[in-house]
């Protein structure tokens, strides 16, 4: 297992709901990040953060908001969604921000947006 | 265009058949590459690194060209482990630069079959 885990791993919410997902990585990384990957298209890099500071936002709507209390934890903190949001969300984590190093992925959390 | 380019496949192909795989990127900035494999409803998984000077890791050999922006994987003696959605991956960042920005091919299938 890669060390990196998140719960919960399915979420079904209505559009009005307010919901947060966890992601915490066991491996004493400084880097973290959330992707989306939606039915029939790559994944896609939401969220970076290094040491706890955010430093890509890459364009993700204001419904998504993320937060990143210590360098083992990331929450991404979901409120009034759409259903073309209903993807699986992935957290990863890497030792720092090199493109060499390697991101392990956890298992995801499946979310479907009625 | 898109960034990374992958046919989807699926590759059908029988047990001890060697498969290749191409991927295509276009940004010539990129610095750094990679396959992953995602199995069906898994996180992806860094399969190896790719390097200018080809790189083989057992029945895996990958190869990467700069000056034509294209990646390849060959897989020999396919076994049936090995069915699996491959994804081509790029980074902006290096060695030494910060900037752990992976972006996604959308991955072909492959299904090896006995």
């Amino acid at each position: 297992e890669t060390g990196v885990t998140q719960t919960p791993r399915h979420l079904v919410m209505g559009m009005t709901n307010k919901k947060s997902l966890k992601c915490e990585q066991h491996l004493g990384h400084n880097a973290m990040y959330w992707y989306k990957q939606s039915a029939k298209k790559p994944l896609e890099l939401m969220f970076v953060y290094s040491l706890e500071e955010r430093v890509e936002n890459n364009s993700v709507p204001s419904r998504f908001s993320p937060e990143c209390p210590n360098s083992s934890h990331l929450f991404l903190h979901l409120h009034t969604l759409q259903p073309e949001d209903s993807a699986l969300y992935l957290c990863a984590s890497s030792q720092d921000l090199r493109g060499v190093d390697t991101q392990y992925f956890g298992p995801g959390t499946r979310l479907t947006v009625l | 265009r898109k960034e990374v380019e992958q046919d989807p496949g699926p590759f059908n192909v029988p047990e001890g058949a060697t498969v290749a795989f191409n991927c295509t990127y276009s940004n010539s900035a990129s610095q750094s590459f990679f396959w992953y494999r995602q199995d069906c409803r898994k996180e992806p998984k860094l399969l190896m690194s790719v390097y200018s000077s080809g790189n083989e890791d057992g029945r895996f050999t990958a190869q990467l060209n700069r000056a034509s922006q294209y990646i390849s994987l060959l897989i020999r003696d396919s076994k049936l482990s090995d069915s699996a959605t491959y994804l081509c991956v790029v980074n902006k960042g290096g060695r030494g630069n910060a900037g752990n920005m992976l972006t996604f091919g959308g991955g072909t299938r492959l299904m090896v079959k006995p």
